[in-house]
């Protein structure tokens, strides 16, 4: 079964610093796809980055940037510059294609808190 | 264009109580998830429709739990005899299954019950 393992239960970073946020998976499948999603305290689940696992190339968006390992079926998730608005949890998740069904399976997240 | 809604956004309800959780996905999306969000946790995967086939059960925690999903649009999620541990946040996300990009979700605000 699937896996999906966030270490980091709460980090805290300094505003315009970077943070890295961690989170490993477990699968023995080989096209996937990788995502992260914020949820601020507003509750609203909001997509930060997605990844392809057969990209080679990590993906960016912003200030946001992945360090994908496949081999080491390691994506962590790099903040730069970081900013109060940040301030959020961060949710890893693997989604899987199977024969027309996509499903996805969540870590327990990262409480991140940017300070002033 | 307007997002995944749900209603209501808060439930209190007397232990025993039924209850019904409603869910609009974003037009022309054929998936649509449910998870369950419990204080300080993940996202537990509950139940998945995709079109017209079968829903993808396998998440329910109990036979108190079921939805439906109406000419493969709303959706409804119902808790029969409410328990305190039902306690939660049910978030709902849809997503679209054509083209070969990511099935990226998105989310709705959310339910926050609260069994009393």
């Amino acid at each position: 079964a699937q896996t999906v393992t966030q270490s980091q239960p709460e980090m805290s970073v300094q505003e315009a610093e970077t943070v890295t946020l961690s989170c490993t998976y477990d699968t023995s499948e080989n096209n996937y796809y990788l995502f992260w999603y914020k949820q601020p305290p507003s509750r609203q689940m909001i997509l930060v980055i997605r990844q392809e696992a057969y990209k080679q190339q990590n993906a960016t968006e912003n200030r946001f940037s992945v360090n994908f390992q496949k081999a080491a079926k390691s994506f962590s998730l790099k903040i730069s510059d970081s900013q109060l608005g940040d301030t959020a949890m961060y949710f890893c998740a693997f989604m899987k294609h199977s024969t027309g069904t996509y499903k996805y399976i969540f870590g327990t997240g990262t409480r991140l808190k940017v300070l002033a | 264009g307007a997002g995944v809604s749900q209603s209501p956004s808060n439930k209190v309800t007397e232990k025993g109580k039924d209850v019904e959780l409603r869910c609009d996905p974003i037009s022309g999306h054929t998936a649509l998830y449910w998870y369950r969000q419990s204080l300080g946790q993940g996202l537990e995967f509950l139940i998945y429709f995709q079109g017209n086939s079968a829903p993808d059960k396998s998440g329910l925690p109990s036979d108190r739990f079921s939805a439906e999903r109406t000419g493969g649009s709303v959706s409804t999620l119902t808790i029969q005899r409410t328990q305190q541990e039902d306690s939660a946040v049910y978030l709902c996300a849809s997503s679209e299954t054509t083209g070969d990009q990511p099935r990226t979700q998105y989310f709705g605000p959310g339910t926050r019950l609260l069994v009393l």
